[in-house]
């Protein structure tokens, strides 16, 4: 069974410092990957997604990521944060089987300033 | 504005009572889809609709039932059958080209449910 793993539940940057937020992922064929942001109590907003075409992915706020299949990871960077960046971050992978959306459990982006 | 609303954003309910959460969205998406989130956690399937009058249960469906009478509704009932039904519910839609794994979802605002 697929699976996706976010290899850590917090991460404080300081403003104006690069973000690395890290993802694994398992699949058995070229997944669709995505990462959503989540503000508190808010829903959730789409920040890019890969389905298999340019492995560089851009997305809204100056976030990016990289599809690595040899290392079966989706990790979402930006170069400098922004106060506003500070929310809830989740990977997600669709299910080679079900075709459904397997989240990560997520992690809190903290911007110090 | 196209988008997607999810009332009310507060609930309290009472054990043993059932609840119903409104999801509307009038962006003519074709699928629409309920989550359940917990602290810590990923978002959960509850249950998702790629038509109207027909919808599928997703990975934790007990306790759970749904319609889908309009294409631009897709209301969630908490049955008292759900024994932890406290959590933050959430409603998402997709334009869908028949692979729901592909497709954008659109989230709601989101329902924040507790029992008291």
């Amino acid at each position: 069974a697929q699976s996706v793993t976010q290899l850590d539940s917090h991460v404080s940057v300081s403003e104006g410092t690069p973000v690395l937020l890290r993802c694994n992922y398992s699949s058995s064929y070229s997944p669709s990957l995505f990462w959503y942001v989540q503000h508190p109590n808010k829903g959730l907003q789409l920040l890019l997604k890969y389905t298999s075409a340019a492995t560089l992915v851009k997305g809204i706020n100056g976030f990016e990521a990289e599809f690595k299949k040899s290392e079966t990871s989706f990790h979402l960077t930006k170069p400098s944060a922004h106060m506003s960046d500070a929310a809830e971050y989740f990977c997600v992978v669709s299910d080679d089987n079900t075709d459904k959306l397997i989240f990560g459990t997520g992690t809190r982006l903290q911007v110090f300033p | 504005d196209g988008g997607i609303t999810q009332s009310p954003k507060y609930l309290f309910r009472k054990e043993g009572q059932n609840v119903t959460l409104s999801c509307e969205q009038n962006l003519n998406h074709d699928a629409m889809y309920w989550y359940r989130q917990d602290p810590g956690q990923g978002l959960r399937l509850i249950y998702y609709s790629q038509i109207v009058n027909d919808f599928q249960k997703g990975d934790i469906a007990e306790g759970y039932s749904v319609s889908r009478e309009k294409k631009e509704s897709f209301p969630l009932t908490v049955t008292s059958a759900q024994k932890n039904p406290t959590a933050f519910y959430l409603c998402a839609s997709s334009i869908t080209s028949g692979r729901i794994g592909t497709d954008t979802q659109y989230f709601g605002p989101g329902t924040r449910l507790t029992v008291l």
